[in-house]
């Protein structure tokens, strides 16, 4: 089955301490991506990649750190998590030309909490 | 900010009827596309309508795109209740940036 996998679906952790949120895709997308969604926001794109050792800043980049080692991995890093990180996060893979006139396939989402 | 706007903010229709919701955004675009979010959980992908179309059908979904006013819309015909749903519109632009709008929030009613 066609999937996107994030790791943990919950978390919960304190100012400061350095996390990392995996994403994993099945469909060897060239394209992954990486957003926040908050109430009344919308989602808002932090970091993407358009294949292995290649990323790019989106939208809201600060404070956070992504890589691509390997095509079907793309990890997020909050090296010193503040609370105005706290947020719904989502991981998103693509083909990199929407090939069959396709978007996004999301993961389920991580649910991240700083105190 | 390339954020686009959906339109209304939320809708609250009766089960059959259709229900309409638009988009707009501030710069050119490569495609744009519609996803349905339930609460809380994973965007699906509905539809996506490159630059030069001008309206799409999926089943009970049409997607029309005006570049000239830089506004799209989404049409969902004969509506039921697991419709119930947050719609959104996304943006792609030059450079593989993505920009989401802030979502419809329809309540389709048995």
């Amino acid at each position: 089955e066609a999937q996107v996998t994030q790791n943990p679906r919950y978390l919960i952790t304190v100012t400061g301490k350095k996390l990392t949120v995996t994403c994993s895709q099945n469909m060897n997308h060239e394209y992954m991506s990486w957003y926040r969604q908050d109430p009344g926001l919308g989602l808002r794109q932090i970091y993407y990649s358009m294949n292995v050792e290649v990323t790019d800043k989106g939208d809201v980049p600060e404070g956070y750190k992504v890589s691509r080692k390997e095509k079907r991995n793309f990890p997020l890093i909050l090296e010193s998590p503040s609370p105005n990180q706290t947020s719904l996060y989502f991981c998103a893979s693509r083909p990199s030309a929407f090939e069959g006139g396709r978007g996004q396939y999301f993961g389920p989402g991580t649910r991240l909490t700083v105190t | 900010s390339q954020q686009g706007e959906e339109d209304p903010q939320a809708l609250s229709i009766q089960e059959g009827e259709n229900a309409t919701m638009n988009c707009s955004y501030k710069t050119s675009i490569n495609n744009l596309q519609w996803y349905r979010q339930n609460s809380g959980r994973g965007l699906v992908h509905l539809i996506l309508i490159r630059s030069n179309e001008r309206e799409k059908h999926s089943g009970r979904l049409r997607v029309t795109l005006d570049t000239s006013k830089k506004s799209s819309s989404l049409l969902i015909t004969a509506s039921r209740a697991a419709d119930t749903a947050s719609y959104f519109c996304a943006t792609h632009h030059t450079g593989n940036q993505f920009y989401f709008g802030t979502g419809t929030s329809l309540t389709v009613i048995p």
